[in-house]
């Protein structure tokens, strides 16, 4: 079956780098999405990668896939306390009509 | 542009009184729509999914059910509410493809 995992808390200083991980089983999933949630809010698209890329790169955000070993991670670098939230992974695969979430990473930043 | 509006956006109802949370689109046509659950401490629950009117995919045996009775309109309703249902309910819609889900505001029910 499908499953997305992550750990559910980091916690980083401000002006470092954070670096989220997820690990997936879905050996078929075509695409692989960071979420963001801020607090009482619905959850936002960060960024998305297709399964047959190795790096993504926007601004402050890198996203890298290693597909041999079904992992994928955010980081973000110059962390902010702009940046406090939750931050989800989730995949689906192109014959697929849903979108499977992990359970969260809650991020916090330390002055 | 496309809009998502989800309410009430906090409900706090009794167990075993009725459930009706409304989700609507604007702006799309026969977009994929979802019902999502957050409970506390816990992560992102997918509930339902339609890719049609009257199409109505369940992924969780629950209390819980959905309807879409138009396009653009999605409901979660329950008959008897529980106090497990308590969480964080997200409505969200996708159009296919690459399945970027756009989401609401969500609502926060309290059953006590």
């Amino acid at each position: 079956g499908e499953d997305v995992e992550q750990s559910l808390f980091l916690s980083v200083r401000e002006g470092d780098s954070s670096v989220i991980n997820c690990t997936y089983t879905d050996s078929s999933s075509t695409y692989l999405y960071w979420y963001k949630q801020e607090p009482g809010a619905g959850l936002q698209l960060l960024t998305y990668i297709f399964s047959n890329m190795d790096m993504k790169q926007d601004q402050r955000l890198t996203v890298l896939l290693n597909k041999k070993d079904k992992h994928l991670s955010l980081r973000i670098a110059d962390t902010q306390t702009g940046d406090s939230a939750i931050y989800f992974c989730a995949e689906t695969h192109s014959s697929a009509s849903k979108i499977i979430f992990g359970s969260g990473t809650r991020l916090s930043i330390r002055p | 542009s496309q809009t998502i509006h989800q309410w009430p956006a906090t409900l706090v109802q009794p167990v075993g009184s009725p459930l009706s949370l409304e989700c609507t689109v604007e702006g799309t046509s026969n977009p994929n729509l979802y019902w999502y659950r957050q409970a506390a401490g816990r992560g992102l629950q997918l509930l339902f999914y339609s890719v049609g009117i009257g199409q109505i995919s369940s992924e969780v045996p629950q209390n819980l059910s959905a309807s879409r009775p138009q396009d653009r309109q999605f409901i979660l309703s329950s008959k008897k509410l529980l106090l497990s249902d308590s969480g964080f309910y997200l409505c969200a819609w996708s159009t296919g493809g690459v399945e970027k889900l756009f989401f609401g505001s969500g609502t926060q029910l309290s059953v006590l």
